[in-house]
């Protein structure tokens, strides 16, 4: 079946705009993850959904980042009043259940470039 | 907290030839789990390998293999035939085995090993 889609590819802003990342997990999959990866920085992880239960918030970095999953499916990772640190490519991943140590699958990832 | 840590930024390897990616981790856990991911320049993360703590037998697959050394909290990657294909970035990857219902099965991530396959 299709794999994890996100979208946009690449997102060029300017200082100080709105944007939001969206990601098509695998159907059927309940659990899904918002990983950053950086320059210099790897990759670290921002935030979980595991079907009805309330997410796992504890990466995000600031509270000018958000995400939300609707109908347990879809995801969007909204980022208020980018800065040029949050220049970087957010990966998207989702496991079947997310229990007992599922391999996440992962999207191709959305670059995004703060000017 | 957990980390993982991969010693070698670059590697290079001739095309036929043999690899040995490093990986080591720091954790306090009995049971977790491993896994070693690849990032070719589409940068779509691909699993390559899965390893389970409770289970002594090195993981293999196709050309990869892995030699877990669980004392010493060691996780390599060996690429046997090594082909032009196998050019990416290479990322080891700890998740703990969470007891809470509630837990989250996050990744801890290395910070990868760049792997040059040469004609």
């Amino acid at each position: 079946g299709a794999g994890v889609s996100q979208s946009p590819s690449n997102k060029v802003t300017e200082k100080g705009k709105d944007v939001e990342l969206r990601c098509d997990p695998i159907s059927g999959h309940t659990a899904l993850y918002w990983y950053r990866q950086s320059l210099g920085q790897g990759l670290e992880f921002l935030i979980y959904f595991q079907g009805n239960s309330a997410p796992d918030k504890s990466g995000l970095p600031s509270d000018r980042f958000s995400a939300e999953r609707t109908g347990g499916s879809v995801s969007t990772l909204t980022i208020q009043r980018t800065q040029q640190e949050d220049s970087a490519v957010y990966l998207c991943a989702s496991s079947l259940t997310g229990r007992r140590g599922d391999t996440q699958y992962f999207g191709p990832g959305t670059r995004l470039t703060v000017l | 907290a957990q980390t993982v840590t991969q010693s070698q930024p670059e590697m290079s390897v001739q095309e036929a030839e043999t690899v040995t990616l490093s990986c080591t981790y720091d954790t306090s856990e009995n049971n977790y789990y491993l896994f070693w991911y690849k990032q070719p320049p589409s940068r779509q993360m691909i699993l390559v390998i899965r390893q389970e703590a409770y289970k002594q037998q090195n993981a293999t697959e196709n050309r990869f293999s892995v030699n877990f050394q669980k004392a010493a909290k060691s996780f390599s990657l060996k690429i046997s035939d090594s082909q032009l294909g196998d050019t990416a970035m290479y990322f080891c990857a700890f998740m703990k085995h969470e007891t809470l219902a509630s837990g989250t099965y996050k990744y801890i991530f290395g910070t990868g090993t760049r792997l040059k396959v040469l004609a």
